[in-house]
C-alpha cells in the first residue's frame, strides 16, 4: 500500500546549523508533497509544500526539493533558531484524487541556543 | 484564510459513554474533511475521509460503528467515539481542504480525550 517513510526519527542541531530531514514515498502517482511542523499539544501547522511539476521551493529559510525519479524530498532549514524545534511531518498525497495525505513517521527537531 | 475549529479541545468521559466532536471550517466551505487520531510522539493516523452529504469513507481497520462520521453541511463535520473504552483515549484531530489550493489540509487544534 501507499507508504511515507521519515529520516531521522530525532535531530539534534546547534543554532545558526542547518537541518535536512528526508522522506521517501512509494506510490508514483503521488504529486504534492506538504510539510507540516507540530509543537507539542498543538496542530500540525502547513510550512510549505511542492508539487511534481516543479524540483525546488524555497521560502525564506525554509526549502524542499523532490526527486520523482527517486521517489525522494527533503526539508531544509538553513540557520535554525531555537524557535524551530518542534516535530515536522512529511506526507504525500494518496492516488485516486482522494485528497488523502499519507504522513511520515515525523522528526523531532531540537535546536539548541 | 483557511481557518478551521474544533470543539472540545478536552474531554474526559466515563467508559461506555459516546463522546462528539466537532470539526468546523470557519471561513471557507470544505466538502471534505479529514478525522485523525494521533498517540502521544507519534505520527498522524487517518481515521476516516468525511464527505458533505455522503457516507463517510473509513480506513482499513477502523470500525465504523465505533466511530460515527456525520457530514451535514459544507463547514461542519462531527466524529462521534461510542461506547468509548480506555483505549480509545487519544489526541484526534480534524482537518479540511479549502478547494481552492489543491489537496492542502488545513487542521483543527484538536481535541483530546480521555476515558476513564
Amino acid at each position: 500500500g501507499e507508504n511515507v517513510e521519515q529520516h531521522p526519527s530525532t535531530l539534534s542541531v546547534q543554532e545558526g546549523d542547518s537541518a535536512v530531514i528526508k522522506c521517501t514515498y512509494s506510490d508514483s502517482a503521488s504529486n504534492y508533497f506538504p510539510w507540516y511542523k507540530q509543537e507539542l499539544g498543538k496542530r500540525p501547522q502547513l510550512i510549505i509544500d511542492i508539487r511534481s511539476n516543479v524540483g525546488e521551493k524555497k521560502d525564506q529559510r525554509i526549502a524542499v526539493t523532490l526527486n520523482k525519479t527517486a521517489k525522494h524530498f527533503s526539508l531544509h532549514i538553513t540557520e535554525t533558531q531555537p524557535e524551530d524545534s518542534a516535530v515536522y511531518f512529511c506526507a504525500a498525497n494518496g492516488s485516486g484524487n482522494t485528497g488523502k495525505l499519507i504522513f511520515g513517521q515525523g522528526t523531532t527537531l531540537q535546536v539548541k541556543p | 484564510g483557511a481557518v478551521v475549529s474544533q470543539h472540545p479541545s478536552r474531554v474526559i468521559c466515563k467508559s461506555g459513554t459516546s463522546v462528539k466532536i466537532e470539526c468546523r471550517s470557519l471561513d471557507f466551505q470544505a466538502t471534505t474533511m479529514f478525522w485523525y487520531r494521533q498517540f502521544p510522539k507519534q505520527s498522524l493516523m487517518l481515521m476516516a475521509t468525511s464527505n458533505e452529504g455522503s457516507k463517510a469513507t473509513y480506513e482499513q481497520g477502523v470500525e465504523k460503528d465505533k466511530f460515527l462520521i456525520n457530514h451535514a453541511s459544507l463547514t461542519l463535520s462531527t466524529l462521534t467515539v461510542t461506547s468509548a473504552h480506555p483505549e480509545d483515549s487519544s489526541f484526534y484531530i480534524c482537518s479540511a481542504n479549502d478547494g481552492t489550493s489543491g489537496e492542502t489540509q488545513y487542521f483543527g487544534p484538536g481535541t483530546r480525550l480521555l476515558v476513564l
